[in-house]
């Protein structure tokens, strides 16, 4: 059975604190994809990243980064010199090759304090 | 383009009363997607949709009914509205030609039922 964990329900830091979000995931498949969304406050989804199973690369974007650990299952998300408006929920979500179906971690919601 | 639509963005419901969900994508995705939204609870696939003329229960299926006869139109249908629904819907669409594609969201439908 496939799973997404996000254990982290709220987090709090004050403005230009780095923040990190945490995703586990479970999966038997050898091919998957993970992603991250980013819900603001007026409520639609925003794709953010994905990485396929058999690039474990991290990645930058900005002051966004990845940090996808297979040995750990793990898609952690880290954001550096946090602002006001990246307060929002974010969720980590998990596909399989092959199925229609996307599982999705219930959230973290983060707020970034001025 | 407009992406993934939702009508309407807000609804309130008497307890028995029905209703219809409309979500419309103009990307020309073979799979759509409606999963519910609550506290604490991340985003449930409620059904599915891989192509026109079909559909397949998700997770939270109950209470719910779709149809498909159009492939830019996924339709939610609520029976006999209940307490227990009232929440927020999402549609999604994404398309099969490249494996592990992320799902595009619509804006979302508020529904609360009194």
């Amino acid at each position: 059975a496939q799973k997404v964990t996000q254990a982290q329900t709220e987090i709090s830091v004050v403005e230009k604190e780095d923040v990190t979000l945490d995703c586990v995931y479970e999966t038997r498949d050898t091919t998957y994809y993970l992603f991250w969304y980013k819900q603001p406050p007026s409520g639609e989804l925003v794709f953010l990243i994905r990485r396929n199973s058999f690039d474990e690369q991290n990645e930058i974007s900005g002051r966004y980064s990845w940090n996808f650990q297979k040995s750990t299952s793990s898609f952690n998300f880290t954001i550096t010199a946090s602002q006001v408006v990246d307060s929002a929920v974010y969720f980590c979500a998990l596909t399989r090759g092959g199925t229609y179906k996307y599982i999705f971690g219930t959230g973290t919601r983060l707020k970034v304090l001025a | 383009n407009a992406g993934v639509t939702q009508t309407p963005k807000f609804r309130v419901l008497k307890t028995g009363q029905s209703m219809t969900l409309l979500c419309a994508q103009d990307m020309n995705h073979e799979y759509m997607y409606w999963y519910r939204q609550d506290p604490g609870m991340g985003l449930r696939l409620i059904h599915y949709s891989v192509g026109e003329g079909t559909t397949a229960k998700g997770e939270v299926p109950d209470g719910y009914n779709v149809s498909r006869l159009k492939k830019q139109n996924f339709l939610l249908g609520l029976e006999s509205a209940a307490p227990s629904q009232t929440s927020v819907y999402f549609c999604a669409s994404t398309s099969p030609t490249s494996i592990g594609e992320t799902q595009y969201f619509g804006p979302g439908t508020r529904l609360l039922v009194l």
